[in-house]
C-alpha cells in the first residue's frame, strides 16, 4: 500500500540545523509532487514547501525562504526537508505529504493523499 | 491574515446534521480539499475537488461550494466523527498552498 515514513523525533539547540526525511513506498515516485505542512503544540496546519517528481523545482511559503530546503533523492525513493538555524517556535511536529491535482468543470482542485506519520521536532536550551 | 478563514468551533448533537464552512476569495477559482485531524494522528483526506471522497470515507461525508465559501456538510453526525477540520487550497501567489485555521467539531 502506498505508504510514507518519517525519520524520528528530534531534539534540537536554538541556532542548529534538523533534517527530516521521508521515504516513499507503494507507488511510482517520480510520478508526485510531495508537500511539507507543520504543525505547532496546540495550533493549526502550516503549509512549508513543496517539491517537484524530479526534484528540481523547490516552492516556499515567504516566512521560510532562506531557511527551510526540501530535497528529493530518486534513487531511494525520499525526500528530506531540512530546517536552519533553529528557534523555539519552531517546535512543532513536520508531516510530508504527497500531492494530487485535477480539473474539473473548469476548475482545478489539489489534495494530500496520504500523510507521513509525522516528526517532532522539538527545540529547546 | 490567512486566504482561507474557517470558524474555530462548532459542535452538533449526535445523528444531525452539520456544515462546516471556509472561506475566501481563491474559492472562486479553485476547489478546496479537506482533511479531519484527531488528536495526536496526521490528517486524514475527506474530500476532494467537486464532491469526491477517498475510498473508507463513509457517505455521510459531503463538499460544496457556492461564490467564495467551500462547506463540508456530516449528515448524521458520529461521535467518531469529533476532530479537528481543516480546508486546503491553491493560494494566489501561485505557488503556494494554504490550509484553513481549522474548526473543531464537537459532536454532543
Amino acid at each position: 500500500q502506498v505508504q510514507l515514513v518519517q525519520s524520528g523525533a528530534e531534539v534540537k539547540k536554538p541556532g542548529a540545523s534538523v533534517k527530516v526525511s521521508c521515504k516513499a513506498s507503494g507507488y511510482t515516485f517520480t510520478n508526485h509532487w510531495m508537500h511539507w505542512v507543520r504543525q505547532a503544540p496546540g495550533h493549526g496546519l502550516e503549509w512549508m514547501a513543496l517539491i517537484n517528481p524530479i526534484g528540481s523545482v523547490t516552492h516556499y511559503a515567504q516566512k521560510f525562504q532562506g531557511r527551510v530546503t526540501v530535497t528529493r533523492d530518486t534513487s531511494t525513493n525520499t525526500d528530506y526537508m531540512e530546517v536552519v538555524s533553529l528557534r523555539s517556535e519552531d517546535t512543532a511536529v513536520y508531516y510530508c505529504a504527497r500531492d494530487f491535482s485535477m480539473e474539473e468543470a473548469d476548475r482545478s482542485g489539489w489534495w494530500l493523499d496520504p500523510w507521513g506519520q509525522g516528526t517532532l521536532v522539538t527545540v529547546s536550551s | 491574515s490567512s486566504e482561507l478563514t474557517q470558524e474555530p468551533t462548532v459542535s452538533v448533537a449526535l445523528g444531525q446534521t452539520v456544515k462546516i464552512t471556509c472561506q475566501g476569495d481563491i474559492l472562486r477559482i479553485y476547489y478546496a480539499s479537506w482533511f479531519h485531524q484527531k488528536p495526536g494522528q496526521a490528517p486524514v483526506l475527506v474530500i476532494y475537488g467537486k464532491n469526491h471522497r477517498p475510498s473508507g470515507i463513509p457517505d455521510r461525508f459531503s463538499g460544496s461550494t457556492s461564490g467564495n465559501t467551500t462547506s463540508l456538510t456530516i449528515t448524521g453526525a458520529q461521535a467518531e466523527d469529533e476532530a479537528d477540520y481543516y480546508c486546503y487550497c491553491r493560494g494566489s501567489s501561485g505557488n503556494n498552498w494554504v490550509f484553513g485555521g481549522g474548526t473543531k467539531l464537537t459532536v454532543l
